[in-house]
């Protein structure tokens, strides 16, 4: 069974940094891209970064650029976003999401499993 | 950027009945679209991709058509699990990776 368990969020005043962890189990970590996606609670869903099953191909929502790095670990099946000079229009439920594809751009492809997300609040 | 606009924002649907909802994108995308369902409190479940094709594990009373720039996705006959919000999102141009602003099925 797929499971992608978010950690790391919570209160941050403005400019401060955090970094989001998700622990992925149940696949095969290394074969698959991996994204963040974000959503106001009550609102859409905003795509947020990608990065390839290699971390050889990274993509951010122009939002985010400069302030956000997307990584991961395939060793410990791990998958990061640090934030930094975060703003209070960050405040948003972070999702981990997997790809159906290594690349994470196979137009053919979609993001077939959502972790439960972690809440990330931006305040002063 | 690709813009997707959803609609109608909300329907109002009785049990039993058929849904349809509307994609329509800024751009032709192929059948490059993707359909989610999103209940309350719960992360978005892929329902449809590439316009046509269920995901693992998904009735066969949801289904998706339409290429080029109008996508519809189809509730046959609504079960009580079926309200819920709908989102669809473009694979086609990125980044960004676009998502519509969704379609919210209520009980009528």
């Amino acid at each position: 069974e797929v499971q992608l368990v978010e950690s790391g969020g919570g209160l941050v005043q403005p400019g401060r940094s955090l970094r989001l962890s998700c622990a992925a189990s149940g696949f095969s970590f290394d074969d698959y891209a991996m994204h963040w996606v974000r959503q106001v609670p009550g609102k859409g869903l905003e795509w947020v970064s990608r990065i390839s099953w290699n971390s050889g191909s990274i993509d951010y929502v122009d939002s985010v650029k400069g302030r956000f790095t997307i990584s991961r670990d395939n060793g410990r099946n791990f998958l990061y976003l640090q934030m930094s000079s975060l703003r209070e229009e960050d405040t948003a439920l972070y999702y981990c999401v997997k790809d159906m594809d290594g690349s994470g751009i196979n137009p053919h492809d979609a993001f077939d499993f959502w972790g439960q997300g972690t809440m990330v609040i931006v305040s002063s | 950027e690709v813009v997707l606009t959803q609609s109608p924002a909300i329907v109002s649907v009785s049990p039993g009945e058929r849904a349809t909802l509307s994609c329509r994108t800024s751009q032709n995308i192929n059948t490059y679209l993707a359909w989610y369902q999103q209940k309350p409190g719960q992360a978005p479940r892929l329902l449809i991709y590439d316009a046509s094709n269920r995901a693992t594990g998904i009735p066969a009373r949801f289904s998706g058509s339409g290429s080029g720039t109008d996508f519809t996705l189809t509730i046959s006959s609504l079960e009580p699990e079926d309200f819920a919000v709908y989102f669809c999102q473009q694979r086609y141009l990125w980044p960004p990776n676009t998502f519509g602003g969704g379609t919210k099925v209520e009980i009528k």
